[in-house]
């Protein structure tokens, strides 16, 4: 089955520097990615997806990039703010029904 | 609005009793999940039900079962709970084709604690 490896568990970064969380997922066929946000005692939420004919997709400050040859993907957050800090997480499917999700990295961001 | 309400957000249950979670979606979604979620090892998939009494299992699907007897209702069965089952379970729903970009909403989670 599908496997998904997220690094890193947990980044701390200054407001308004970046920040960078990759993915690598196992099985060729996965074609849809998508990145979840969890804040505090909340539900998981939808940020920012990509499919697998696309390389890169872009919603203002949060930006997403996959490479099928190497089988992983990115999520870009740019001039962070406290308010970005959350749990994200990565996912993949391979198939209409079915959706497996990184292990999450926790953001914290310093104001 | 998409909405997935797990009708219990708290439990405490004693080791070896019988534990329901509750889950209902209103947005006539096909697919319907229950993950579990606990600390660095992120969304792990218990069962899916694509269709009303059809289930797949997960990743983790060992001393659970579930039940999909109407569209919008997808129940997750402790038979007998364990300490190790101590954990925040959360339900999702989704349209089918999830490949095609349909999202999976969850629910609100349910915080399980077996003493």
């Amino acid at each position: 089955g599908e496997n998904v490896e997220q690094h890193p568990s947990t980044l701390s970064v200054q407001e308004g520097d970046s920040a960078v969380i990759k993915c690598t997922y196992s099985d060729s066929a996965s074609n849809y990615f998508p990145w979840y946000k969890q804040e505090l005692g909340k539900r998981p939420q939808l940020i920012i997806d990509i499919r697998s004919n696309v390389g890169e997709k872009k919603d203002q400050r949060i930006a997403v990039t996959l490479n099928k040859t190497a089988k992983h993907f990115s999520l870009h957050i740019t001039e962070t703010q406290p308010e970005d800090s959350a749990v994200y997480f990565c996912a993949a499917s391979i198939n209409n029904n079915d959706m497996r999700f990184g292990a999450g990295t926790r953001l914290t961001v310093k104001p | 609005d998409v909405k997935v309400t797990q009708s219990s957000r708290y439990l405490v249950k004693r080791t070896g009793e019988k534990v329901f979670l509750e889950c209902v979606q209103d947005m006539d979604h096909e697919n319907m999940f229950w993950y579990r979620q606990d600390p660095g090892l992120g969304l792990r998939l218990i069962y899916f039900s694509y269709d009303v009494k059809m289930k797949e299992k997960g990743d983790i699907p060992e001393g659970y079962s579930v039940s999909r007897e109407k569209k919008e209702r997808f129940s997750l069965i402790l038979e007998s709970a364990s300490t190790n089952q101590t954990s925040m379970y959360l339900c999702a729903s989704s349209l089918r084709g999830i490949s095609a970009g349909n999202t999976i909403y969850f629910g609100e989670g349910s915080w399980l604690t077996v003493v």
